[in-house]
């Protein structure tokens, strides 16, 4: 069952829009994380949280941002979209030594 | 650094057939490794992981990996496929001292009748 939410599942939206993208999760997990997926490609990491507050950029460079208001949400925006941002974007989250557990992902297409 | 490399971007068997997807993977420290599968439209399910307890890890839908130390190898198998096994695995290893995953660049399986 899904316990890691995100929304909306897809987007298709224009050049220049503000987005964000939900991650919500109802496990009380302390750290969370967005990857990036582009088709055929492994997943890179490019935010994480270790808890409200905490916000760390991970391995690929992203021009979104995060924040961590509290623990069980973990939205991801971008200020002005492009389309080299079209991609998929997986929310996952963990807690203790736990392995992470990953929501269904956002398909998001800029036109 | 760690690392992990898939062998074979596409896997193709018959329904019945054996399974068998590759890693191998780079780590000065023991590892932590996990195959994940990835459903078409969906995010990332944990099939299994190795935290050094048992070499040969029992997952979920009849996989199982085994990892060989002297051969860098987590390699995934299942002996007879099923239909509703198509879909995308990939293999991870956790980056030593810190939550991080880092994945490979995945095999998809495909399931012929």
């Amino acid at each position: 069952e899904a316990d890691i939410y995100q929304t909306p599942r897809y987007l298709v939206i224009g050049t220049g829009k503000k987005i964000t993208l939900e991650c919500s999760q109802t496990m009380g997990h302390d750290k969370m994380y967005w990857y990036q997926q582009d088709p055929g490609m492994e997943l890179h990491l490019i935010h994480y949280s270790y808890g409200v507050n905490s916000t760390e950029k991970g391995d690929l460079s992203s021009e979104s941002t995060v924040s961590r208001i509290r623990t069980e949400h973990f939205p991801l925006t971008l200020e002005s979209a492009r389309p080299s941002h079209t991609s998929q974007y997986l929310c996952a989250s963990r807690t203790g030594d736990q392995p992470q557990h990953f929501g269904d992902g956002t398909r998001l297409s800029i036109l | 650094a760690q690392s992990v490399t898939q062998l074979g971007s596409h896997v193709s068997v018959s329904e019945g057939a054996l399974v068998l997807l590759r890693c191998n993977y780079s780590s000065s420290v023991p590892p932590y490794l996990f195959w994940y599968v990835q459903y078409p439209n969906q995010g990332l399910q944990l099939l299994l992981k190795y935290t050094s307890a048992a070499t040969l890890v029992k997952g979920i839908n009849g996989f199982e990996a085994e990892f060989k130390k002297s051969e860098t190898s987590f390699h995934l198998t299942k002996p007879s496929a099923h239909m509703s096994d198509a879909a995308e695995y990939f293999c991870a290893v956790g980056v030593s001292g810190t939550d991080k995953l880092i994945f490979g660049t995945g095999t998809r399986l495909q399931v012929f009748p």
